[in-house]
């Protein structure tokens, strides 16, 4: 089978970090996905782990363990614009087949 | 502007009325999709395209069908719909093998099946 799994809701404080886990077991394993989505908006691209390891991108970050199927997306300095569903989604393959979680809601408080 | 667009935008019908929602892009990408988004499911896939011609299913086909003629536009076809199609779709697109791999989306149709 296949499962990906995110925390459902997070909140957290203007100018802090926040970490968004996600793990997985699909079958098969090319890269992992993370998007952001404000609510009534269509998901907007911010990473994609191929190897192990830690991406920096900005005020975001995005981590990759394939041998324990986890993955983590660091959000540093939070802005209240940083308020919207953060996705997880794993590419299976050499093809574009591509599986998402659920997603995980952040809420920013002031 | 770089952009993948949908039409429509919203779509209210009725159970076994055919109907079309079209999609393009106009970045040159290979790699197309279709996704249905769904409150407590999130974003599943229904069918992808890695280039003219060549489609094959993503988790959640049943109901739908694609063509990809053109490479700019892969429009999503519902023959006979159903309630439970009741979702908002989203078409994407990305280049195609290797880097870049951004995604990007469509804005989305939302469609309502009484």
């Amino acid at each position: 089978g296949q499962n990906i799994d995110q925390p459902t809701e997070m909140t957290a404080t203007e100018g802090a970090i926040v970490q968004i886990n996600c793990t997985y077991q699909t079958s098969g394993f090319n890269g992992l996905f993370w998007y952001q989505q404000h609510a009534g908006e269509a998901p907007t691209f911010l990473s994609y782990n191929v190897l192990d390891g830690l991406e920096e991108k900005g005020r975001f970050s995005s981590f990759l363990s394939r041998s324990k199927g986890y993955s983590y997306l660091l959000l540093k300095e939070l802005q209240m614009k940083d308020s919207a569903s953060y996705l997880c989604a794993v590419k299976k393959n050499r093809d574009d087949k591509i599986i998402f979680g659920k997603g995980t809601r952040l809420h920013i408080l002031p | 502007e770089a952009q993948v667009t949908q039409n429509p935008r919203y779509l209210i019908t009725v159970t076994g009325k055919k109907l079309t929602v079209t999609c393009s892009q106009n970045m040159n990408h290979e790699y197309m999709s279709w996704y249905r988004q769904d409150p407590g499911l999130g974003l599943r896939q229904i069918y992808y395209s890695m280039n003219v011609e060549v489609t094959d299913k993503g988790d959640v086909p049943e109901g739908y069908k694609v063509s990809r003629k053109e490479k700019r536009n892969f429009p999503l076809i519902l023959e006979s719909p159903s309630p439970n199609q009741t979702s908002l779709y989203f078409c994407a697109s990305r280049p195609g093998t290797g880097e870049p791999y951004e995604q990007y989306f469509g804005p989305g149709t939302r469609l309502t099946v009484t």
